[in-house]
This record gives C-alpha cells, structure tokens and sequence, in this order.
C-alpha cells in the first residue's frame, strides 16, 4: 500500500558533492513537494510541482533545484552538498485542489 | 505570514490518561487544518483534515476540533502505542498549496 516512494532512508554524502534525491508517487497526483525537517523548525517547504516540468520556489530554495520531467517523479538536487543541508527531506504529493495530503517516509541526509 | 503555534511541546500521560493537544493559528484564508502523527525517523502519517469551524473529525481514541483560531486533537484512554509526535498544519485559500507547520507536540504514554 506504498503511495510516496522515497529512493533512500538514509545517504551521507562529503561536502561538494551534487546529490540527487528521487520520490515516487503511484496516486496520480498533480501536486509534489519537498520539504525539510528539522528540530525546533518544524517542516520547511524547499519546492513545489504543480504539473510536468513545472516548478515554484517554497521559503528556503537557497542551494537547491528540482526536476520533474514525468508525472509521477520529482527529483530534488542538492547542487554542492554543505553541512548545513545535513537534514531529514521528506517528499508529499496531492491532488491539484490541495486534498489527500501523503508524506513519503523521509530519507536523512548527513552532509560530512 | 501564515503561523501556527503547538502546544505543550511535550506531554506525559499515563496509561488512560485523556487530555488535550493545542494547534493556535494565523492564516490569511483557512482551506484546511491538517494533523499529522510522526513516528521518530519516519514521515508524517495523514490523521484529519478540518475545513471549517465547528467541525469535528474521529478515529479510534482521537478527535480533531475547529474554531476560528485553533484546533484541539484530544485523545481519550490512550495507549502506549499512541505515543508519537503530532504536528497540525495549515492550508491557505490563496497561494502554492503548502503546509504549514507547527513543531509539534511530543506524546508519551507511559504503561
């Protein structure tokens, strides 16, 4: 019953590295985001996908980018990873009108 | 700017101990009210969805509230396995469909 895919649970990359984080979701949404979690900060959104190839900066898109070239796929790259990008990213995915709301399970990054 | 305030940041109840989580928001424009239970290095897991005041959402030993201002997520005769982080999140009318979050409040049920 997956529904938002999340390529890895946890990855340690060195410090400028590009890295790439992938997030599959199997329920048709039109929506995709990427947000960060950490502690005392809450989530944070980082980039959203309303449909194919289309992308718009959340509140801290500093350092990253993203791609969506099919429906389903939403990519988040770091560009040259640093330590502070060392974070829990959780992807989510809804439909156009905001409802049905699904996290994935999150992969923790530690940038050394 | 769209806030949402959680409170307490923790709380210990015994075992079928009810009591209340408090979510205090601003937004320009409610579309909805969202909370969330977070199991330590997991994602967020849907629980409920508010879209207007009054309204009242159950499942299981859990029940969301709605007012102009905050939402409640009271929990009836909990269970060790209840224990978790709840976060609650707000949805504006107008803008790019994000969340909102609050930090979180930290539940530990001790059996």
């Amino acid at each position: 019953d997956v529904k938002v895919t999340q390529s890895s649970r946890y990855l340690v990359k060195r410090t400028g590295e590009k890295v790439f984080l992938e997030c599959v979701q199997d329920m048709d949404h039109e929506n995709m985001f990427w947000y960060r979690q950490d502690p005392g900060l809450g989530l944070r959104l980082i980039y959203f996908s309303y449909d194919v190839k289309m992308k718009e900066k959340g509140d801290i898109p500093e350092g990253y980018s993203v791609s969506r070239e099919k429906k389903e796929r939403f990519s988040l790259i770091l560009e040259s990873a640093s330590t502070n990008q060392t974070s829990m990213y959780l992807c989510a995915s809804s439909l156009r009108t905001g409802r049905d709301y699904t996290f994935g399970s999150g992969t923790r990054l530690t940038v050394v | 700017e769209d806030q949402v305030t959680q409170s307490p940041e923790a709380l210990r109840l015994q075992e079928g101990e009810s009591s209340s989580l408090n979510c205090s928001y601003t937004v320009s424009g409610l579309r909805g009210l969202f909370w969330y239970r977070q199991d330590p290095g997991k994602g967020p897991e849907f629980l409920f969805t508010l879209y207007s005041a009054g309204e009242e959402k159950e499942k299981e030993r859990l029940k969301a509230t709605l007012t102009k201002k905050e939402s409640f997520l009271h929990i009836t005769a909990p269970k060790p396995e209840d224990s978790a982080t709840y976060l609650c999140a707000v949805q504006a009318n107008f803008g790019n469909e994000k969340l909102t979050f609050g930090t979180g409040t930290r539940l530990t049920i001790i059996p």
